[in-house]
């Protein structure tokens, strides 16, 4: 089974303040997707990567994908108080069964 | 913008009760799925459906489970005796297609089960 692992689990950060979010996973794929929860709420999609390189941005928030190191990376610049929330890394299998990291708490502190 | 719909947003039951919990995906989509998640949790895979069959499932979806396309826009799963362990958010999901597209799963709101 495909195992994702993500870390660090929470993250408390002032405002202003960049942070790296970590997503390894443990077999080959070329997909992966980046998700956002708010308690209670359903998945929010942020980022989708689809090849080894690529490189999205949306706002202060940043994801990457390295398919040789099997690593992808969200990077937040800047942060502010909306930004706190879970995030959640997915990688795909052929079958397209998305199977979802830990989940990273993030509280952005003013 | 069209989304996944789930009903009902919470629902509290009984131990051994049966449950069936509702999803229209959207409308032009051919992949359905359900993942669940229990509270502080990751989200897990269930099963996915295409052409009117599963396609995958996980070991939780054991004989307890079923799924059923009934008509052209819902998509249930069904729990037969629900157990105290089953207690956790329920996400429907729909995809278009992905080989050769993103893949990118839209999810719905999600269906709370409590089981007491």
């Amino acid at each position: 089974e495909l195992k994702v692992e993500q870390n660090p689990l929470f993250l408390s950060m002032q405002e202003g303040k960049n942070y790296t979010i970590y997503c390894n996973y443990s077999t080959t794929s070329d997909r992966l997707y980046w998700y956002r929860q708010d308690p209670g709420k359903s998945l929010e999609s942020l980022f989708v990567l689809l090849s080894n390189g690529a490189v999205k941005q949306e706002g202060r928030l940043m994801a990457s994908l390295d398919t040789k190191a099997r690593l992808s990376t969200l990077h937040i610049t800047a942060a502010v108080h909306d930004l706190s929330a879970t995030y959640f890394c997915a990688v795909a299998n052929t079958g397209n069964q998305f199977y979802f990291g830990t989940g990273t708490s993030l509280t952005v502190i003013p | 913008e069209p989304e996944v719909t789930q009903t009902p947003s919470h629902q509290v039951t009984q131990m051994g009760q049966e449950v069936i919990l509702r999803c229209v995906p959207i409308s032009n989509h051919l992949y359905f799925y359900w993942y669940r998640q229990i509270l502080g949790q990751k989200v897990e895979f269930l099963v996915s459906f295409y052409n009117n069959e599963i396609s995958e499932k996980s070991e939780i979806f054991d004989d307890q489970f079923s799924v059923e396309r009934p008509d052209g826009s819902n998509f249930t799963l069904k729990i037969r005796s629900t157990k105290l362990e089953d207690s956790a958010m329920y996400f429907c999901a729909s995809s278009p297609y992905w080989t050769g597209g993103t893949g990118e799963l839209f999810f719905g709101e999600g269906s709370r089960l409590t089981v007491l």
